[in-house]
C-alpha cells in the first residue's frame, strides 16, 4: 500500500525556520516525482514545490522561492522541505504527495496521485 | 498562471442525487485537468485524472468530462461518504501547478 506521512509540523515564530519531512513507503520513491501542497486554514489546496526523482531539478511556487528549499533522501525514502523567513501567511497544513503524469516531448505533465494526512505548520508570535 | 474557477461554491444534494461540479479554465489546458476529493483532517484523494479516467478503486458513479476550458466532474448517484470538497487541478502549463478554489458538497 502506497502511505506517504508528514511531520516536523508545529509553532514557529515569524522569522524562524523549520523543516518538514515525509517518509514514503509502499512504492519504489526514487523513481517518482514529489510534491509540497499546502492548505491556510479555511483555504483550499495550494501547490508549493516539486523536486524531480534524483533531486538535480527543483521548481516552487513563487510565494516561497527563495525562503524554501525542496529536497529528498532515496535512500531513506524521505523528502523533506527546509522553510526559512517564515510569515504569518505561511501557515497552513502542509500535504506531501506523490506525483502522477507522465513527460512527453520535452514537456512534463504532473498531478498528485497519493497524498498524506498532513502536518500543521503555525507561524505566530 | 491559469486560473481554475470552479462552481458552485457549495452544492446541497440529496443522497441518492445527481451531483454536477463545474470547474473551467482561463486558457486551454487540454485534456490535463485531474480531481479530487477531500475530507476535513484526511489525505486528499485523486479522483480523475486525463480529465475523464478513474484512478485505481474510484467508483464508477465517479464520472469526468471535457476539454479545453470546461471541465465537470458529475457523480451519478450521491452516497454518504461523497460528502466533502472537491477540487479541480490542470496540469498543462506550469509552474505553477493549480486548483480551483472547491465545491463543498454537502447533505441538503
Amino acid at each position: 500500500e502506497v502511505q506517504v506521512v508528514e511531520s516536523g509540523g508545529g509553532l514557529v515564530q515569524p522569522g524562524g525556520s523549520l523543516r518538514l519531512s515525509c517518509a514514503a513507503s509502499g512504492f519504489t520513491f526514487s523513481t517518482k516525482w514529489m510534491h509540497w501542497v499546502r492548505q491556510a486554514p479555511g483555504k483550499g489546496l495550494v501547490w508549493v514545490s516539486r523536486i524531480d526523482t534524483d533531486d538535480t531539478i527543483t521548481t516552487y511556487a513563487d510565494f516561497v522561492k527563495g525562503r524554501f528549499t525542496i529536497s529528498r533522501d532515496n535512500a531513506k525514502n524521505t523528502l523533506y522541505l527546509q522553510m526559512n523567513s517564515l510569515r504569518a501567511e505561511d501557515t497552513a497544513v502542509y500535504y506531501c504527495a506523490r506525483g502522477g503524469g507522465y513527460c512527453s516531448g520535452g514537456n512534463c505533465y504532473p498531478f498528485f496521485d497519493s497524498w498524506g494526512q498532513g502536518t500543521l505548520v503555525t507561524v505566530s508570535s | 498562471e491559469i486560473v481554475m474557477t470552479q462552481s458552485p461554491v457549495t452544492l446541497s444534494v440529496s443522497p441518492g442525487e445527481r451531483a454536477t461540479l463545474s470547474c473551467r479554465a482561463s486558457q486551454s489546458v487540454s485534456s490535463h485537468l485531474a480531481w479530487y476529493q477531500h475530507k476535513s483532517g484526511q489525505a486528499p484523494r485523486l479522483l480523475i485524472y486525463g480529465a475523464s479516467t478513474r484512478a485505481t478503486g474510484v467508483p464508477a458513479r465517479f464520472t469526468g468530462s471535457g476539454s479545453g476550458t470546461e471541465f465537470t466532474l458529475t457523480i451519478s448517484s450521491l452516497q454518504s461518504e461523497d460528502f466533502a470538497v472537491y477540487y479541480c487541478q490542470q496540469y498543462n502549463n506550469w509552474p505553477p501547478l493549480t486548483f480551483g478554489g472547491g465545491t463543498k458538497v454537502e447533505i441538503k
